[in-house]
């Protein structure tokens, strides 16, 4: 079975560009999170989401944003870059039971100029 | 609230030597408690769980850790290390309820020395 799929695996922007990011499931999960990861630093919660509603929420500006469609696939929007939202972005999916450990993708790389 | 302490950003151990990365939590209920490995420029892939039962869990490539409620600790380790061990490893932390916020430790990255 193919496991969590991210697209594209790298990006370069400049500051004020906005940006698109794509998320595929594991087959069956339902449930899609989004998380950034700065160089040396563990994984940052941005999003959850289950059946298409949004379930949780870190502590990120306005300018992140995100969706799930009806196939459980999920974006991750951020508008008006700056330099500092250069990461690495994770997405992982899971049955909705947290007792189920999250399926990681290889992420975005995702450089700000 | 929740929050994950990994002591030791890095650790260097001997190929053949025990590996020993440490994990405090912090944790308002009971805790879900998980270790992933993460090579470089990869994912994270999930070692081993903790979430209710027995406190001594099995994990992939020969490792373990132990939930200890007292100390509040999920230590990792391995008896004997491997080149191919190096990596960075995360300690997370999360719990039951409504939705799955996950909290991640800063990691601890682990040098092998032939």
């Amino acid at each position: 079975d193919a496991g969590v799929t991210q697209s594209p695996t790298h990006l370069i922007k400049t500051r004020g560009q906005h940006v698109t990011l794509r998320c595929s499931p594991i087959s069956g999960h339902k449930s899609v999170s989004w998380y950034q990861q700065v160089l040396g630093q563990g994984p940052q919660f941005i999003f959850q989401y289950y059946e298409k509603e949004e379930r949780g929420r870190g502590n990120f500006p306005d300018r992140f944003s995100a969706r799930q469609f009806p196939n459980y696939s999920s974006e991750l929007n951020v508008n008006a870059l700056l330099l500092g939202d250069s990461a690495l972005y994770l997405c992982a999916s899971s049955p909705m039971d947290s007792s189920q450990p999250q399926h990681f993708g290889d992420g975005t790389r995702l450089s700000i100029l | 609230a929740q929050s994950v302490t990994q002591l030791g950003s890095h650790v260097s151990v001997s190929e053949g030597a025990l590996v020993l990365l440490r994990c405090n939590y912090s944790s308002s209920v009971p805790p879900y408690l998980f270790w992933y490995v993460q090579y470089p420029n990869q994912g994270l892939q999930l070692l081993l769980k903790y979430t209710t039962g027995a406190t001594l869990v099995k994990g992939i490539n020969g490792f373990e850790a132990e939930f200890k409620k007292s100390e509040t600790s999920f230590h990792l380790t391995k008896p004997s290390a491997h080149m191919s061990d190096a990596a960075e490893y995360f300690c997370a932390v999360t719990h039951s309820g409504g939705y799955q916020k996950v909290t991640f430790g800063i990691g601890t990255k682990l040098q092998v020395i032939p």
